[in-house]
C-alpha cells in the first residue's frame, strides 16, 4: 500500500518551459488536491478535484491546470513555467476530511 | 486574506517540557480543524483533529484545545521529545477543502 506517489520527486525547468506533474493514489479517495509550499507562505491550495472527471480552483490556480481522468490519478500542468513557480509541491487525497499526502516534487525555474 | 493563522513562526523548548502551539482563525464556517506535523523532505502527516462540537481531544501526548468563541485552537505536547522538532501546520475545513497556517517550526533541545 504506497498511498500518494508523486512523480518526479525533482525538475528543473528554463522560463517558458512546460511539464505535467503526476500524482496517484491507491487508497480509493474521491478527493485529491494540489498545493504548493513556499518559505515563509505556508501550504496554498492550487486545485482540487471531488471525483473523477472534476476539477475546481483554489486560491492560487493562475498558470497551472489540472486534470483527474481516473480516479486514482490527479495531473498538475504547468503550461509556460515562470520563476515564481519554483517551489515544492504536494499532492494529497482525503477520506473523512483528513488528507494524505505524497512526499512533494520540488521544482525550480529558472 | 489570510483565514488561518499561527503568529509564532518558531518555537524552542526543552526536552521534557510542555510545547504550546497557537492557530488562530477567521471564518465561522469551519467545523473541522486539524494539525499536521512536517519534516524535511517529507511530506505533512496527520496528528491530530478535532470537530468543532468539541473543546478538546487527547491522544497520547498530544491533546488539541479548540475555543470557538475566540476562534482559537492550540496544540499541546507533554512531554516533549527531540523527536517532535519538526513543522507543525494548523488546518482548518470546511467541506471539500482544508485551509492552511504558515506554520510553526518547533525544536525541542536534549
Amino acid at each position: 500500500n504506497a498511498g500518494v506517489t508523486q512523480t518526479p520527486k525533482f525538475r528543473v525547468l528554463k522560463t517558458g518551459q512546460s511539464m505535467t506533474l503526476l500524482c496517484a493514489q491507491d487508497m480509493n479517495h474521491e478527493y485529491m488536491y494540489w498545493y504548493r509550499q513556499d518559505p515563509g507562505m505556508g501550504l496554498r491550495l492550487i486545485h482540487y478535484s471531488v471525483g473523477e472527471g472534476t476539477t475546481a480552483k483554489g486560491e492560487v490556480p493562475d498558470g497551472y491546470n489540472v486534470s483527474r481522468l481516473k480516479k486514482q490519478n490527479f495531473l498538475l500542468g504547468l503550461e509556460s513555467a515562470a520563476p515564481s513557480q519554483t517551489s515544492v509541491y504536494f499532492c494529497a487525497s482525503s477520506s473523512a476530511r483528513r488528507l494524505h499526502f505524497g512526499n512533494g516534487t520540488r521544482l525550480t525555474v529558472t | 486574506d489570510q483565514q488561518v493563522k499561527q503568529n509564532s513562526p518558531s518555537l524552542s523548548v526543552q526536552e521534557g517540557r510542555i510545547s504550546i502551539l497557537n492557530c488562530d482563525y477567521t471564518n465561522s464556517m469551519f467545523d473541522y480543524f486539524l494539525w499536521y506535523k512536517k519534516y524535511p523532505a517529507e511530506g505533512p502527516t496527520f496528528l491530530i483533529s478535532i470537530s468543532s462540537i468539541k473543546d478538546k481531544n487527547e491522544d497520547g501526548r498530544f491533546t488539541v484545545f479548540l475555543n470557538k468563541s475566540a476562534k482559537h485552537l492550540s496544540l499541546h505536547i507533554v512531554p516533549s521529545q527531540p523527536g517532535d522538532s519538526a513543522v507543525y501546520f494548523c488546518a482548518a475545513s470546511i467541506p471539500e477543502k482544508l485551509v492552511f497556517g504558515k506554520g510553526t517550526k518547533l525544536t525541542v533541545n536534549p
